[in-house]
């Protein structure tokens, strides 16, 4: 396989599951990249990973928690999510941090719906 | 601050027909630019960027679009639109200096019409 890989394509879980997504990327990038996309609203940065570390996490709530344990996986794990959480959930990648000349890298995205 | 304005968010147009969408950004450091495309039920993928040079780009599939620092414009442009670019469009800045940050605009829906 190549690009960014991400499963499942489609979710549906209760507001009291726990679940995960995942994203693998074959490009030997070094940064990842989860994204939020909600209808009707901007993409949203939701957390980056350079070189395994995180980098950044922009005010995302505790059920949702990022794990990166090497430089070709990214995980979203999910609890107790919210009816507002559904949305398509977008993993990318890029050879370095984004900024600069960098581009991304997106997988299909993973789209989750909360009932 | 750093931001991008997508003025459309919904572009219809008929098949055949020229389309502009519209970017405009704002910074006080260079920027980098780029277009990124989503088709239905996919993710984002780059149509087009610009680093340095020529203020003009191009991409594969007939796009164009033209770097204007003085009205700090990326406006993307194509002559001749086909039902295939149906799509959501989205414009991207980043900035010189080692500063870590992508920002994306609104985004615009491009419905081809036949």
């Amino acid at each position: 396989e190549t690009g960014v890989t991400q499963t499942p394509r489609h979710l549906v879980m209760g507001m009291t599951n726990k679940k995960s997504l995942k994203c693998e990327q074959h490009l030997g990038h070094n940064a990842m990249y989860w994204y939020k996309q909600s209808a009707k609203k901007p993409l949203e940065l939701m957390f980056v990973y350079s070189l395994e570390e995180r980098v950044e996490n922009n005010s995302v709530p505790s059920r949702f928690s990022p794990e990166c344990p090497n430089s070709s996986h990214l995980f979203l794990h999910l609890h107790t999510l919210q009816p507002e959480d559904s949305a398509l959930y977008l993993c990318a990648s890029s050879q370095d941090r984004a900024g600069g000349a960098n581009v991304l890298t997106f997988g299909a995205g993973s789209r989750l719906t909360v009932l | 601050a750093q931001s991008v304005t997508q003025l459309d968010s919904q572009v219809p147009v008929f098949e055949e027909a020229p389309v502009e969408l519209r970017c405009n950004y704002s910074s006080s450091v260079s920027v980098y630019l780029f277009w990124y495309v989503q088709y239905p039920n996919q993710g984002l993928q780059l149509l087009l960027k610009y680093l340095s040079g020529s203020t003009l780009v191009e991409s594969i599939n007939g796009f164009e679009a033209e770097f204007n620092k003085s009205q700090t414009s990326f406006h993307l442009r194509k002559p001749s639109v086909h039902i295939s670019d149906t799509a959501e469009y989205f414009c991207a800045v980043s900035f010189s200096g080692g500063y870590n940050k992508l920002i994306f605009g609104a985004g615009t829906r491009l419905a081809v019409h036949p």
